[in-house]
């Protein structure tokens, strides 16, 4: 169980075109789900917050217009990088949260590797 | 803040051989910690986790205990793999917060 599918895996786009992300929980409701971008070599760096049914919390340095994030229900979440250059050419990936009574976890999408040409 | 260090990698080792990873943190609260590994082009998978005080989490042969005192959750694992190569994150969460602490990462490889 706790199975997060993140889509695409890959995308190679043109430079000032945008691209969505989606990240769906399969087989639970997480009402909290995160992004994440990877450097190469790297750690992840948390972009921003995303709650079901309100905006998302961006983390200090993330624009909120450039990447666009929408939780509409209990089980996707997207990332849309809007007219994306070379460098946000990166691998990201999403999180969702997903809590058992008193416990809580996190499960990872594959992560969607990102080129901008 | 919060915040999770881990050693400076890269690892590398050979197989069979003992591994230890260094975790410590940084938490106002009680936090839960977790390992992560991820693999080359894939995302993270939780390796194991420990949520109070002397829990020990294991998975795989990997072990690491909570220690508070110390506030430190070393991973270690008694005989590597070639197939453990990839890239282990030591992370925190206080329930509070919500969000994930990761640290920097360490890439580990296992030579035959």
């Amino acid at each position: 169980g706790a199975v997060v599918s993140q889509h695409p895996s890959w995308v190679i786009c043109k430079s000032g075109t945008s691209v969505k992300i989606e990240c769906r929980s399969l087989d639970f409701q997480a009402t909290t789900m995160f992004w994440y971008r990877q450097f190469p070599k790297q750690s992840l760096m948390l972009m921003a917050t995303s709650n079901e049914g309100s905006k998302a919390t961006y983390e200090q340095g993330v624009e909120k217009d450039k990447f666009l994030i929408n939780h509409a229900s209990l089980t996707l979440s997207t990332l849309t990088v809007t007219s994306a250059h070379p460098e946000d050419s990166s691998f990201y990936i999403c999180s969702a949260r997903r809590e058992t009574g008193l416990n809580y976890g996190y499960t990872f999408g594959s992560g969607t590797r990102l080129t901008v040409v | 803040g919060d915040s999770v260090t881990q050693m400076e990698g890269p690892v590398t080792l050979s197989e069979e051989a003992f591994l230890t990873i260094n975790c410590t943190y940084t938490a106002t609260g009680y936090p839960s910690l977790f390992w992560y590994v991820q693999y080359p082009g894939e995302g993270l998978q939780l390796l194991l986790k420990a949520t109070k005080a002397d829990d020990k989490g294991s998975n795989k042969g990997f072990e690491a205990t909570y220690r508070k005192e110390t506030t430190s959750f070393h991973l270690e694992k008694g005989s590597v793999q070639v197939s453990d190569s990839a890239v282990y994150f030591c992370a925190l969460s206080d329930q509070g917060a919500q969000k994930l602490v990761f640290g920097q990462g360490t890439r580990l490889t296992i030579n035959p």
